[in-house]
């Protein structure tokens, strides 16, 4: 069973753009989750994804959005970037219940120069 | 609030040496699901263990082992005989049936010395 594909692994954007990231779950899971982690924040709940519903969203700012498609594939969006905005993005993948454990990509690193 | 405390930023010890990562949570839901996970250099996390909160019953992995105390609000994992392989940043996590996002502790790093 294939596991969390996450593409692309790093990336390297000037501040300002837009980047997209792409997650693509684990078969027959139908929840979606971001997470940004920095050395300095640590582990942040950015979005949750069930069915092509957005569940629960984190604590960060307008720029950051996403969205589910009907495959359960998801992706997010980051706009105008900044410097902080540099970190390695995950997704994780579930059934869809908290009582059920998150399955993650390798993530992607986003550098913002 | 909900909350994941794990005290020890990093842990050093020699191999074969037996270590415990410690975590400590807070909520007020009455059922709650905790959880391992275990980050190597490679980045990916890796899911080692969940636990219902109704279900108090400690567990052993193999030379891992979680120590699951409701009166204390902790969930304590620890490693037998450690080896290198071993050596990685491990997070402790909460969550809800209120809730669709899991809560983190700030991890623990542990080295493992040869």
């Amino acid at each position: 069973k294939a596991g969390v594909t996450q593409t692309p692994r790093y990336l390297i954007k000037t501040r300002g753009q837009q980047v997209t990231l792409s997650c693509s779950p684990i078969s027959g899971h139908r929840s979606v989750s971001w997470y940004q982690q920095t050395p300095g924040q640590g582990l942040q709940f950015l979005f949750e994804y069930f069915s092509e519903t957005q569940r629960n969203k984190g604590n960060f700012p307008g720029r950051f959005s996403g969205r589910q498609f009907s495959n359960s594939r998801s992706e997010m969006n980051v706009s105008t970037l900044e410097l902080g905005d540099s970190a390695l993005y995950l997704c994780a993948s579930s059934p869809g219940q908290a009582n059920t454990e998150a399955f993650f990509g390798q993530g992607t690193r986003l550098t913002v120069v | 609030a909900q909350k994941v405390t794990q005290a020890q930023t990093e842990i050093s010890v020699v191999e074969k040496e037996d270590v415990t990562l410690d975590c400590v949570y807070e909520t007020r839901d009455t059922t709650y699901y905790l959880f391992w996970y275990k980050q190597p250099p490679s980045g990916e996390l890796v899911f080692l263990i969940r636990r219902n909160s109704f279900d108090e019953q400690n567990e052993i992995s193999g030379r891992y082992s979680w120590n699951f105390q409701k009166s204390t609000s902790s969930f304590n994992f620890t490693i037998t005989a450690s080896q290198v392989v071993d050596s990685a940043v491990y997070f402790c996590a909460l969550n809800m049936d209120s809730n669709y996002q899991l809560i983190w502790g700030a991890g623990t790093k542990l080295i493992i010395k040869p």
